[in-house]
């Protein structure tokens, strides 16, 4: 139980394009779900927390018009990288929560997207 | 502020010796304690967690880990490891914050096995 999918799982675009990520959750109800970034070898970052049927909440940081958080369902987020630039090539990773329980403390993290921006 | 230390960066153990990843932890309630493990490419798999009760919890794939309250850390043991355990290895920390909870990670373990 608890499965996070992620598409697509890589994605290339050119430069000033706009791609658009999908995270869904595939067996539980995800009222919470989150966006991380991932650098080579480096740690997860948090970019935003998104609640379904409300504005995403973003880090310091993070460009909200750059990076559009959309939690339409209780089951898919989905983030938008706009006017992508090479320097936003990145692993993106998703995660969600669920409202009780256990799922309510705990993240379960999709597979991750591999963006390259040429 | 809320922040977790996982002071070695690489670690090289040999298949079949026992390995330790040090965590530590700075958070002011009592803290939600996370290991995760992520292959290249791939996302991150949940080993244990740490909620409340008995301080050694038992993980998937062998491991386990220990809470210590008085040294805030919350180190990952394996007795036997594996080739396929190399990966890197993520501790986290749950921080409530208003309406929702945020994960906060540390810098990860990157563990190789050699033969």
């Amino acid at each position: 139980g608890a499965v996070v999918s992620q598409h697509p799982s890589w994605v290339i675009c050119k430069s000033g394009t706009s791609v658009k990520i999908e995270c869904r959750s595939l067996d539980f109800q995800a009222t919470t779900m989150f966006w991380y970034r991932q650098f080579p070898k480096q740690s997860l970052m948090l970019m935003a927390t998104s609640n379904e049927g409300s504005k995403a909440t973003y880090e310091q940081g993070v460009e909200k018009d750059k990076f559009l958080i959309n939690h339409a369902s209780l089951t898919l987020s989905t983030l938008t990288v706009t006017s992508a630039h090479p320097e936003d090539s990145s692993f993106y990773i998703c995660s969600a929560r669920g409202d009780s329980g256990a799922l309510l403390y705990e993240q379960y993290f999709g597979p991750g997207t591999r963006l390259t921006v040429t | 502020a809320q922040s977790v230390t996982q002071p070695d960066i690489h670690i090289t153990v040999s298949e079949g010796a026992s390995l330790e990843l040090r965590c530590n932890y700075s958070y002011g309630a009592t803290p939600y304690l996370f290991w995760y493990v992520q292959s290249p490419g791939q996302g991150l798999q949940l080993l244990l967690k740490y909620f409340s009760g008995d301080t050694l919890v038992q993980g998937i794939k062998g491991f386990e880990a220990e809470f210590k309250r008085s040294q805030s850390s919350f180190n990952l043991r394996k007795p036997s490891v594996h080739w396929s355990d190399a990966a890197e290895y993520f501790c986290a920390v749950a921080v409530y914050g208003g309406a929702t909870n945020k994960l906060i990670f540390g810098t990860g373990t990157l563990l190789a096995v050699q033969p």
